[in-house]
């Protein structure tokens, strides 16, 4: 089964500070890397994503890092705020696999005021 | 334009009887797949719809069975239902066969096996 694997599982953050979340993947085959915000009670929401031939995108407060060679993604959020508490997804999609998402467990962010 | 919409939003059934959940998708898009959720963990690819074919599935028993209908609604079928069944079911929806990825997603169909 392929794999992407997450972390930390949570994350305290003071309001105003970077949360950073990881993920490592093995599958060399996969050509697209999006993140997931979910909030209780509803589904994941697209957040941002990125393609291998890229090393960082930024949208906003949020950024994805990729380095392809070691096969390992970030997000970064600056200047975390209380309403960015939710659970974050990382995701992966394997060429050819019919558009089909690959999900890490996901990572409970706090934010606190 | 409407979002992604799923029905029942929650719902209790007991093991080996038989589910039927209901998802339209957003205005626009022809593609339907199907998650399942379980409690703290990332959603797990069920299978995929397009233009009412299955075009893709993940590593689900038989049991779970799917349509898709000339408007790309959809239906997600459990029977036999067994305890482990019980999650969080996300139906989602994008343009193309080969999709980008971009997935949009409804607010899922909460289902409890006793």
């Amino acid at each position: 089964q392929q794999q992407v694997k997450q972390s930390p599982q949570s994350l305290i953050v003071q309001k105003g500070g970077i949360s950073i979340i990881n993920c490592a993947y093995e599958n060399t085959a996969f050509d697209y890397f999006p993140w997931y915000q979910q909030f209780p009670g509803k589904g994941p929401a697209l957040l941002i994503a990125i393609r291998p031939d890229v090393s960082e995108k930024k949208e906003g407060r949020f950024t994805i890092s990729f380095n392809k060679s070691a096969k390992q993604f970030s997000l970064h959020i600056m200047d975390s705020q209380p309403g960015d508490s939710a659970t974050y997804f990382c995701a992966a999609r394997s060429i050819g696999s019919q558009g089909n998402l690959i999900f890490g467990k996901g990572t409970k962010l706090s934010v606190k005021p | 334009e409407t979002g992604v919409t799923q029905s029942p939003t929650h719902l209790i059934k007991t093991r080996g009887q038989q589910v039927t959940l209901r998802c339209s998708s957003q205005s626009g898009h022809n593609t339907v797949s199907w998650y399942q959720q379980a409690l703290g963990q990332g959603p797990q690819f069920i299978f995929q719809y397009y233009r009412e074919e299955e075009n893709g599935r993940g590593n689900f028993p038989p049991r779970f069975s799917g349509l898709q209908f000339p408007n790309y609604s959809s239906e997600l079928n459990v029977n036999a239902l067994e305890l482990d069944d019980s999650a969080l079911y996300l139906c989602a929806s994008s343009w193309g066969s080969a999709n980008t990825g971009e997935l949009f997603f409804g607010e899922g169909s909460r289902l409890t096996v006793l």
